[in-house]
């Protein structure tokens, strides 16, 4: 059984690019969470889809946006980068089965915004 | 709305002292309570986790304790070693959806 897997490990963008992150969630898995943790913070959920469709989202803007494939991988998307967009973003993969509430987190992207 | 509050950081223990990282909660409905650890460069691992009161999760001798009367799910390991030294997250999950609610993480570090 693989884990869940994200790309790339690392990620330098300008202000104002565009950048996405790509998160492979483990097997079995059909939901797949995002969140954004900065330096010293805990993780704040951005948004989480099932079935390819966006089922939740946290206060991010819609620049924030994500899209799931139908082996479950999924991308995150950021459009018009800021500063404050530098973190690390974490991918955690979920199966909605009775009694299975865990997510499994992947290693995470570190994106700095320069 | 949902939120976790944690002890401030950094702990500081000696190998093989007792450990206690306060964590409470504030959430609607009955939510489901985790731990999740964080080693240096790497993403988050569960410990343990507790879905109802009274329940105790346990893991690698870490425990806590579901207390829905307190609303707390304070970790606790009698012996602490070198390898504990990490970050520490209290969470929680209430909803039709997987949201899971962090605290704010507490640094543990151990010296020999």
């Amino acid at each position: 059984e693989t884990g869940v897997t994200q790309s790339p490990t690392h990620l330098i963008k300008t202000r104002g690019q565009q950048v996405t992150l790509r998160c492979s969630s483990q097997s079995g898995h059909n939901t797949v969470s995002w969140y954004q943790q900065a330096l010293g913070q805990g993780p704040q959920f951005i948004f989480q889809y099932y079935r390819e469709e966006e089922n939740g989202r946290g206060n991010f803007p819609p620049r924030f946006s994500g899209l799931q494939f139908p082996n479950y991988s999924s991308e995150l998307n950021v459009n018009a980068l800021e500063l404050d967009d530098s973190a690390l973003y974490l991918c955690a993969s979920s199966t909605r089965t009775s009694g299975s509430d865990t997510q499994y987190f992947g290693p995470g992207t570190r994106l700095t915004v320069l | 709305g949902d939120s976790v509050t944690q002890m401030e950081g950094p702990v500081t223990l000696s190998e093989e002292a007792c450990l206690t990282i306060n964590c409470t909660y504030t959430a609607t409905g009955y939510p489901s309570l985790f731990w999740y650890v964080q080693y240096p460069g790497e993403g988050l691992q569960l410990l343990l986790k507790a879905t109802k009161a009274d329940d105790k999760g346990s893991n690698k001798g870490f425990e806590a304790t579901y207390r829905k009367e307190t609303t707390s799910f304070h970790l606790e390991k009698g012996s602490v070693q070198v390898s504990d030294s990490a970050v520490y997250f209290c969470a929680l999950r209430t909803g039709g959806y997987q949201k899971v609610t962090f605290g704010t993480g507490t640094k543990l570090q151990v010296i020999p």
